[in-house]
């Protein structure tokens, strides 16, 4: 079983829909989690922090289950240009860290 | 702006021959940096930790002769493909944590063409 695991994708999701990501970890000494999204041929970047009581900017929200050892994001009303691949990322500590395969996701006009 | 910069972001070399790849920390001293390698479709996977003044850790699988790791001051770590092949051919990207909620920032990226 891989430490990470996030929904296979791909998603191909017209603009302005609702689209939910998941994503499970099994190191339950694990402390921080993470959204990145990174782009074709670029590196990730962060998208949001991951918290118990939930996280929220804009479109996206972030929630996470530390009893089940589940995370998700969902993205409101589409845009184009969240066309992406989006990695769950846990860590323990910085020496730590763990990466789903990621999701990818196509906005399609 | 960014907090960690990497160079070059593209460099393709000849079989046989070395690369060297920078990872600067911009904005904080970093006594650990990371090295990853991401090859197409697939998850980014961590070859080695650079420690500021002592040797890498590398991961499993890693060869710590063939990608050597320098990390010489707070805020410069290099990673050196020697007799570089074309399976080396791969995004390979650097990442510093910083703050107490350890965000891991990664700097641009450097895709390595061996051919």
């Amino acid at each position: 079983r891989k430490e990470v695991e996030q929904d296979p994708g791909p998603f191909n999701v017209p603009e302005g829909a609702t689209v939910a990501f998941n994503c499970t970890y099994s190191n339950s000494a694990s402390q921080s989690f993470f959204w990145y999204r990174q782009d074709c041929r670029k590196e990730p970047k962060l998208l949001m922090s991951v918290y118990s009581s939930g996280n929220e900017d804009g479109r996206f929200t972030a929630q996470l289950n530390r009893a089940s050892q589940y995370i998700s994001l969902l993205i409101r009303d589409s845009k184009l240009s969240d066309s992406a691949t989006y990695l769950c990322v846990v860590t323990e500590g910085y020496q730590k860290v763990t990466f789903g395969t990621g999701t990818k996701l196509q906005v399609i006009p | 702006g960014a907090v960690v910069s990497q160079h070059p972001s593209w460099v393709i070399c000849k079989s046989g021959t070395s690369v060297k790849i920078e990872c600067r920390s911009l904005d904080f001293q970093a006594t650990t940096m990371f090295w990853y390698r991401q090859f197409p479709k697939q998850s980014l996977m961590l070859m080695a930790t650079s420690n500021e003044g002592s040797k890498a850790t590398y991961e499993q699988g890693v060869e710590k002769d063939k990608f050597l790791i320098n990390h010489a001051s707070l805020t410069l770590s290099t990673l050196t493909v020697t007799s570089a092949h074309p399976e080396d051919s791969s995004f390979y990207i650097c990442s510093v944590g910083q703050g107490s909620g350890n965000t891991i920032y990664f700097g641009e990226g450097s895709w390595l063409t061996v051919v």
